[in-house]
Parts: C-alpha cells; sequence; structure tokens
C-alpha cells in the first residue's frame, strides 16, 4: 500500500531498545493529547492518552509525558518491536471543543 | 467487527463527479468525526457531530463538502463536484460520550482519488 508521511522526520532504533518519539502541542488551552500509531495504509490506532492533570501515564510497554510549562509530550516505547515500526502522531484537544489537532508525525523504523 | 467501518476503501473519480463515502461508527458511539488526511500530513479536521446534530462543520474545505448524519448512527460525506485537490485518504473516527475527554477511534478512511 502507499506510504503515510512519505517526507516525515524518522527515527531509527535497533530492535530492542527503546524509543522516544518527541511532539511540540501548540495551545496551551489543550486539555487531552492522544498518541497515535498509524501503519501503512491503516487508520490511526489509539495508543495512550493522557490528562491535562496528569504529567505521566503508563500503558503496555509504552509511557507517555506531558510538560506543560514547555508544551511538549513524548511517548516512549520499551524494548522496541519490528511491529512497532509506523509512523506516529500525537494529537490535543482543546478545551470546550471536540475536534483533534494532530501534530506532523514522526516515522519510526526498526532495525534488526 | 467492532471498530468503525469506512466503505468504499477505495474511489476513483473524475473531476467534477459527485462522491459519497460512508462511516459506520462502532456501536452506541454519541460522538463522530470526519478527518482528511493528505499523503504526509496528519489528519485535518472536517465536521463533527453529537449523534443526529452536526454541531462542527468548520473544517469543511468548501460548500461542496456536505456530511450527514440522520439517524444518528451511519454518517455519509459528500463531495460535489470534486476537484484535484479533493484527493486524499477521508477518514471516520468516533467516541463513546460527548464533551468529556474520550479517545476517538478511526475507521481505515476511504482513499479518494480525483483524475
Amino acid at each position: 500500500g502507499e506510504s503515510v508521511g512519505l517526507h516525515l522526520p524518522t527515527l531509527s532504533v535497533q530492535e530492542g531498545d527503546n524509543s522516544i518519539i518527541n511532539c511540540a502541542y501548540s495551545n496551551s488551552a489543550s486539555d487531552y493529547f492522544i498518541w497515535y500509531k498509524q501503519e501503512s495504509g491503516k487508520g490511526p490506532q489509539f495508543i495512550i492518552d493522557i490528562r491535562s492533570n496528569m504529567d505521566k501515564r503508563q500503558g503496555q510497554r509504552v509511557t507517555v509525558l506531558l510538560n506543560k510549562t514547555v508544551k511538549h509530550l513524548s511517548l516512549q516505547i520499551a524494548a522496541t518491536q519490528p511491529g512497532d515500526s509506523a509512523v506516529y502522531f500525537c494529537a490535543e484537544k482543546i478545551q470546550g471543543a471536540q475536534k483533534l489537532v494532530f501534530g506532523q508525525g514522526t516515522r519510526l523504523t526498526i532495525n534488526p | 467487527g467492532a471498530g468503525v467501518s469506512q466503505s468504499p476503501r477505495y474511489k476513483v473519480a473524475k473531476r467534477g463527479q459527485d462522491v459519497a463515502l460512508r462511516c459506520d461508527p462502532i456501536s452506541g458511539h454519541v460522538s463522530l468525526f470526519w478527518y482528511q488526511q493528505a499523503l504526509g500530513q496528519g489528519p485535518e479536521f472536517l465536521t463533527y457531530f453529537q449523534n443526529e446534530a452536526q454541531l462542527d462543520k468548520s473544517g469543511l474545505p468548501s460548500d461542496r463538502f456536505f456530511a450527514e448524519r440522520p439517524e444518528g448512527s451511519v454518517s455519509t460525506l459528500k463531495i460535489q463536484r470534486t476537484q484535484q485537490e479533493d484527493s486524499a485518504v477521508y477518514l471516520c473516527a468516533s467516541s463513546l460520550r460527548q464533551n468529556s475527554n474520550q479517545p476517538q477511534h478511526f475507521g481505515d478512511g476511504t482513499r479518494l482519488s480525483i483524475l
């Protein structure tokens, strides 16, 4: 299928290493943040979310960190596997609104 | 299946034709969203429904774009007099409740190509 994100920033990691994907969001009034994973030919797949009253949330092999002071969000993936190869998007929701505003996206590639 | 279903998966149309894209949200989900994703970009918001009410259509790029959700379940995005710049992937998403911080769950989209 056609690739998503042909000219996106790319992060290459060795299989088994930890990955950190960063995102700068735009609006200080955003109260909810989501990380999505998008594989070629598929829709965005929910990974993990965090509300603005938290600064860290953990899931299975993933951790999201939120720094509201500098409007920065990060996704940490532990023990990266080949199946983690995809484009990763952060998205923010402004308080009072319903729509999501997506960041640029980062392509994660796994080296064997 | 239990996820958001979109059809057709691929649509090719000639410039000037009308197209209709369908979205079946997750059963029971109140909120439904349409996004447009250009190649190499993140999804961009088009419109939002709460049940059958279209509460936000601020992202629709022109009056050629029209969306409806008449019974509060299935939604259709219609594009009239298509133009080449309409070529993109059109994504539908649904979430369980409105006015709360709930994740939006996406379908696999309809890839629209205008010749």
